[in-house]
C-alpha cells in the first residue's frame, strides 16, 4: 500500500527562523508527483510547492524549499524566515503518475510560528 | 467568485435527516473530489469525477451519494448518517491533462451529525 508519513504532529519556530518538516512515503512506483500544502486555521488549504520525481532539481518557491532524496523516499519542506503568516496545518501529499485520481495524504504538522 | 467554493459552512443534521452539500469551481477544471478531513487521520478521499463521471469511489458507505450534474458542480447527498460522520469535508478540482497539477480546494463544510 502506498503510505505517506509525517512524523512530527506539531512544531514550533520562532519569527524569521528556519524550520524543516518532514515528510517520508512509501511506493513501488517509479514516476509519481508530490506536494506540500498549507492549511491556515479556518482557511482554504493552498498549495505551498510541488516536485515531479523524475527531477532531480529540488523545487522552490521564495522562502519555501524542498529536500527531495528519492532513494530514502523523503521529501522534507524547508521554510526560510519565518513568518506568522506561516502558521498553518502542511500536509504533505503524493501522487503516481500511474493513471490514478487518487492523491494521497500524510496525518500533517501542525506549525506555530512564535513572535 | 473565483476558485472553489462550498457551501454551506457549517451543518448540524440529525441522523434521520437528509441534506446535501454543494461545490461549485469557476477554474474550468475537468475534475472534481470530495474529501473527509478528520483530526489527526489523513485526508481520506472519497469520491472523484473526471469529465463528469465517477472515476474513484473509494469504499463510501452508501449513505455518502455524490453527484456531478456538470463540470462545474459537485454535489454530496447525505442521510441516515452516524456520529462518527462529523468532520470537515472538502471539495477540491485539478486539471488532469497528462501531467499532475495541484488541487484547489474550497473552504469545507463543517458536519456536526447528532
Amino acid at each position: 500500500a502506498q503510505t505517506v508519513t509525517q512524523s512530527q504532529p506539531e512544531m514550533s519556530v520562532q519569527e524569521a527562523e528556519t524550520v524543516t518538516l518532514s515528510c517520508t512515503y512509501d511506493t513501488s512506483e517509479n514516476n509519481y508527483y508530490l506536494f506540500w500544502y498549507k492549511q491556515p486555521p479556518s482557511r482554504q488549504m493552498i498549495l505551498v510547492i510541488r516536485q515531479e520525481a523524475y527531477k532531480q532539481q529540488n523545487a522552490t518557491e521564495n522562502r519555501f524549499s524542498v529536500n527531495f532524496q528519492k532513494a530514502a523516499k523523503s521529501f522534507s519542506l524547508k521554510i526560510s524566515d519565518s513568518q506568522l503568516g506561516d502558521t498553518a496545518m502542511y500536509f504533505c501529499a503524493f501522487i503516481p503518475t500511474s493513471g490514478t485520481y487518487k492523491y494521497i495524504f500524510g496525518t500533517g504538522t501542525r506549525l506555530k510560528v512564535l513572535a | 467568485e473565483t476558485g472553489v467554493t462550498q457551501t454551506p459552512r457549517h451543518l448540524v443534521m440529525g441522523m434521520t435527516n437528509k441534506k446535501s452539500l454543494k461545490c461549485e469551481q469557476h477554474l474550468g477544471h475537468n475534475a472534481m473530489y470530495w474529501y473527509k478531513q478528520s483530526a489527526k487521520k489523513p485526508l481520506e478521499l472519497m469520491f472523484v469525477y473526471s469529465l463528469e463521471e465517477r472515476v474513484e469511489n473509494n469504499s463510501v458507505p452508501s449513505r455518502f451519494s455524490p453527484e456531478c450534474p456538470n463540470s462545474s458542480h459537485l454535489f454530496l447527498h447525505l442521510h441516515t448518517l452516524q456520529p462518527e460522520d462529523s468532520a470537515l469535508y472538502l471539495c477540491a478540482s485539478s486539471q488532469v491533462d497528462g501531467s499532475y497539477n495541484e488541487q484547489f480546494f474550497g473552504p469545507g463544510t463543517r458536519l456536526t451529525v447528532l
